[in-house]
């Protein structure tokens, strides 16, 4: 079975710029999360969907970034404009049950604002 | 204070060695815990749940104390291909299973 799937896998933008980072869960997984890493903060949860309707976004730092679900199979996570500071990785995460299940994590989006 | 708090290592350890970490977390209402592995520059991956009356999986025990709020993982006889960061996970169900992790603890397994 093809586990989560996050494109692209790296990212070189500058600042200023739109940047959209892309998720397809795995089938039959009804939530899905979006997780940043950083040396300095670790991951963080972002925002979570279940069944498509976000349900937590107090992690999304602020009005820059947003996330759509539009169907089950696919999410973005856009960040608008870009900035240095938002450069991590970007991990996808999927789970059957969100309360739960355990959550696999996509291979990750490795951002780079410059 | 952070919610998970776990000694960041490195731990640099020979083969063969048992190495245990601990992680402590803040809130009482979390009500499910895990250790997650992660190699470098890899996702995390699920390495094992943890439950009240302790568990193993061959070389691999968790331990959880919640009336100290406090999680062990023990690696016995250890191999080089241990060598990740092991992230400390807490589960708050009534907040929609919010996973919250700890900063992770780095391990090198040497020859």
């Amino acid at each position: 079975d093809a586990g989560v799937i996050q494109s692209p896998r790296h990212e070189v933008t500058e600042m200023g710029q739109e940047v959209t980072l892309r998720c397809k869960p795995i089938s039959g997984h009804n939530s899905l999360f979006w997780y940043r890493q950083t040396m300095m903060r670790g991951l963080e949860l972002l925002i979570y969907f279940n069944n498509n309707v976000p349900i937590d976004d107090s992690g999304m730092p602020e009005d820059r970034f947003s996330a759509k679900m539009p169907n089950a199979s696919f999410s973005t996570l856009k960040i608008q404009p870009s900035e240095p500071r938002d450069s991590a990785v970007y991990f996808c995460a999927s789970s059957s049950q969100a309360a739960t299940d355990t959550q696999y994590f996509g291979p990750g989006t490795r951002l780079t604002v410059l | 204070r952070k919610e998970v708090e776990q000694d960041p290592g490195p731990f640099n350890v020979p083969e063969g060695a048992t190495v245990a970490f601990n992680c402590t977390y803040s809130n009482s209402a979390s009500q499910s815990f895990f250790w997650y592995r992660q190699d470098c520059r890899k996702e995390p991956k699920l390495l094992m749940s943890v439950y009240s009356s302790g568990n193993e999986d061959g070389r691999f025990t968790a331990q959880l104390n919640r009336a100290s709020q406090y999680i062990s993982l023990l690696i016995r006889d250890s191999k080089l291909s241990d060598s990740a960061t092991y992230l400390c996970v807490v589960n708050r169900y009534n907040q929609g299973g919010k996973l919250i992790f700890g900063q992770g603890t780095e391990l090198s397994v040497k020859p």
